[in-house]
Order: C-alpha cells, then sequence, then structure tokens
C-alpha cells in the first residue's frame, strides 16, 4: 500500500531561518509528487507537481526538490506570511484516475 | 474564474438529520473529488468522478454516505443517517483531466451533536 510521511510534524523559525521540510514516499511507480500549502480554515492550495527525480521547481521563497524515495520543501528566509500547514501528496502510477495519498502534513510557524 | 465553490460553509446538525454537501467545481474540469479532513485521519479521499461518472467509492465509510454528479457542474454528497463520528470538514476538489493538479474548494464544515 502506498504511504506517505512528512516530518517534521511541526517546526518553529523566526523570521529568515531558512529550514526544509520532508516527505519520503513508498509508491509501485510515482506519476507525480504534489506540494500544497494549507491555511486555517482554507481548503489546500496548490504549490508544485514533480515528476521524476533531480527535477526541482520554485516558487517565490519555496523550492521543491524530488529524489526517488523523498522530496524536499525548502523554504528560504521565511517571511510570517508563509505560516501554513504543508501537505504532500503522491500519485501512483498504477492508478489510472489520478487518485492522491496525502501525508498528515508539517505545521509551520514563522515569528518575526 | 471563481474557483470550486462549496456549500453550506458550515452545518450544524443533529445525529440522524440528513446532510446534504454541495459541490461546483472550475468549469472545464472533468474530474472531481470528495475528501475529508479530521485531526485524527488527515485527508481522506471518499469518492472521484470522472465525466460525471464514479469511478472509485472505496473510501466512502459506509452506506449511510452516497454521492452524486448529475451533471458537469454540479455534485452532492450526502449522509443519511448522519453520527457525531461525521463530524470533520468535507473538501470537493477539480482537476482538468484525472492525473493533473486537484483545485480545492474551501470545505463544509461538519458538526453533528
Amino acid at each position: 500500500e502506498d504511504q506517505v510521511t512528512q516530518s517534521p510534524e511541526a517546526l518553529r523559525l523566526q523570521e529568515g531561518e531558512s529550514s526544509s521540510l520532508n516527505c519520503s514516499y513508498t509508491v509501485s511507480g510515482l506519476r507525480g509528487l504534489f506540494w500544497y500549502r494549507q491555511d486555517p480554515g482554507k481548503g489546500p492550495e496548490f504549490l508544485f507537481t514533480l515528476y521524476s527525480a533531480g527535477e526541482e521547481k520554485e516558487k517565490e521563497r519555496l523550492k521543491a526538490t524530488l529524489t526517488k524515495k523523498e522530496s524536499f520543501l525548502h523554504i528560504t528566509a521565511p517571511k510570517p506570511e508563509d505560516s501554513a500547514t504543508y501537505l504532500c501528496a503522491v500519485q501512483d502510477g498504477t492508478d489510472s484516475w489520478g487518485k492522491l495519498q496525502f501525508g498528515a502534513g508539517t505545521q509551520v510557524v514563522v515569528t518575526p | 474564474d471563481a474557483g470550486v465553490i462549496q456549500s453550506p460553509r458550515h452545518e450544524v446538525t443533529e445525529m440522524g438529520q440528513e446532510v446534504t454537501l454541495r459541490c461546483k467545481p472550475i468549469s472545464g474540469h472533468n474530474s472531481l473529488f470528495w475528501y475529508r479532513q479530521t485531526m485524527m485521519r488527515g485527508l481522506e479521499l471518499l469518492i472521484y468522478f470522472n465525466n460525471n461518472v464514479p469511478i472509485d467509492d472505496s473510501g466512502m465509510p459506509e452506506d449511510r454516505f452516497s454521492a452524486k454528479m448529475p451533471n458537469a457542474s454540479f455534485s452532492t454528497l450526502k449522509i443519511q443517517p448522519s453520527e457525531p463520528r461525521d463530524s470533520a470538514v468535507y473538501f470537493c476538489a477539480s482537476s482538468l483531466r484525472p492525473h493533473y493538479e486537484q483545485y480545492f474548494g474551501p470545505g463544509t464544515r461538519l458538526t453533528v451533536t
């Protein structure tokens, strides 16, 4: 069965203090790995899709990378507005319909 | 585009009552997904549709849950009868094609007393 594990569960950062979140996965064959951001009381917001090992995507202070067994979301010089829960999800290549398996998320708090 | 629209945003009901949650996907998207989110279990996929046809409902917890998609712009998730353990946030998401990124609605927070 596909599994997605995110670490750490929670992360508290000072503004400007860069860090990384981890998403490790086990799937039969990865079709895609997705990163989402979720603010309290809102639905997950799509950030990135990664398809193959070595691929990288960037958006403002966020950079996502992918290896064969895990993905990292790097937050560079974070600001308080980067506070959110970050979710990763995998899409198994054996599934024909795009089903996503989500991890439990990493809750990030950035203090001024 | 307005994004995925869900209603109601909040629902409080008594145990045993019927609850109907509604979703309007992004126009042109042909895949629709219903999820449930709780602190204990995280985000769980309940059912998904492709071109209005239910593809996989293996995530639906019990026969008390049912979902329909009568046309490309509307879907419902019904719980009858509701129970306190159904209390959760229910999200609807849509994607342009089955394997593309999914866009989530704001969710419906359901409380069953």
